[in-house]
């Protein structure tokens, strides 16, 4: 079975500061591993996706993730954080792609931005 | 397109009271997902529905829930009689099978409040 596990529940940082949110999965087949943000109030957005193409993803608002399958990690970083960055971060991985895209949610990382 | 739709957006009642929710997926996507979210249990997958039919309900805490998929652009979650214990945000979110990624498209959420 899949899983996501998210190291720590809260992460405080400065403004500029770099962003490392850490995500590793485990998954016995190639997965497919994503980037969720949740601003206060609404819902989940995506802000990026691997899928098996570069190892390195872009994604929305400056952040980038990283795949390495040596380290089943799919981390997520940002070189200089803003105060509109403050939010919770999902990272999910893809069961099998016959079964409709149910995904596996970490629980989350608050992030907080510190002027 | 304007996205997966859900109403209402804040729900206010009593114990004992029944609650339907509501969720407009994105036109085309097939597969259709309920989750709750709560500070003590983070993000659950209450049922998924794929073409309409439900394929997995495990997450269903309970036989008070119910969902229902009348047609592929509609679809809610019952909860009767409600208890105060049931208060959470509820997310509808939809995808594409057969999309390269899997991706998950969420709504806003009903902010449900058993009282």
């Amino acid at each position: 079975a899949q899983s996501v596990t998210q190291l720590g529940s809260h992460v405080s940082v400065s403004e500029g500061a770099l962003v490392l949110l850490r995500c590793n999965y485990s998954s016995s087949v190639p997965p497919y591993l994503f980037w969720y943000v949740q601003y206060p109030n609404q819902g989940l957005q995506l802000l990026l996706k691997y899928t098996s193409a570069a190892t390195l993803v872009k994604g929305i608002n400056g952040f980038e993730a990283e795949f390495k399958k040596s380290e089943t990690s799919f981390h997520l970083t940002k070189p200089s954080a803003h105060m509109s960055d403050a939010a919770e971060y999902f990272c999910a991985v893809s069961e099998l792609w016959n079964q409709g895209g149910k995904l596996i949610f970490g629980q989350g990382t608050e992030l907080s931005v510190k002027p | 397109d304007a996205g997966v739709i859900q109403s209402p957006r804040h729900e206010v009642t009593e114990m004992g009271q029944e609650v339907t929710l509501r969720c407009k997926p994105i036109s085309g996507h097939d597969y259709l997902f309920w989750y709750r979210q709560t500070m003590m249990r983070g993000l659950e997958l209450l049922i998924y529905f794929n073409n309409n039919v439900p394929i997995d309900d495990s997450g269903m805490p309970e036989d008070r829930f119910s969902a229902k998929m009348p047609n592929a652009s509609f679809s809610t979650l019952k909860i009767q009689p409600s208890e105060p214990r049931d208060s959470a945000v509820y997310f509808c979110a939809s995808s594409l099978a057969g999309a390269p990624s899997n991706e998950q498209f969420f709504g806003p959420g009903t902010r449900l409040t058993v009282l």
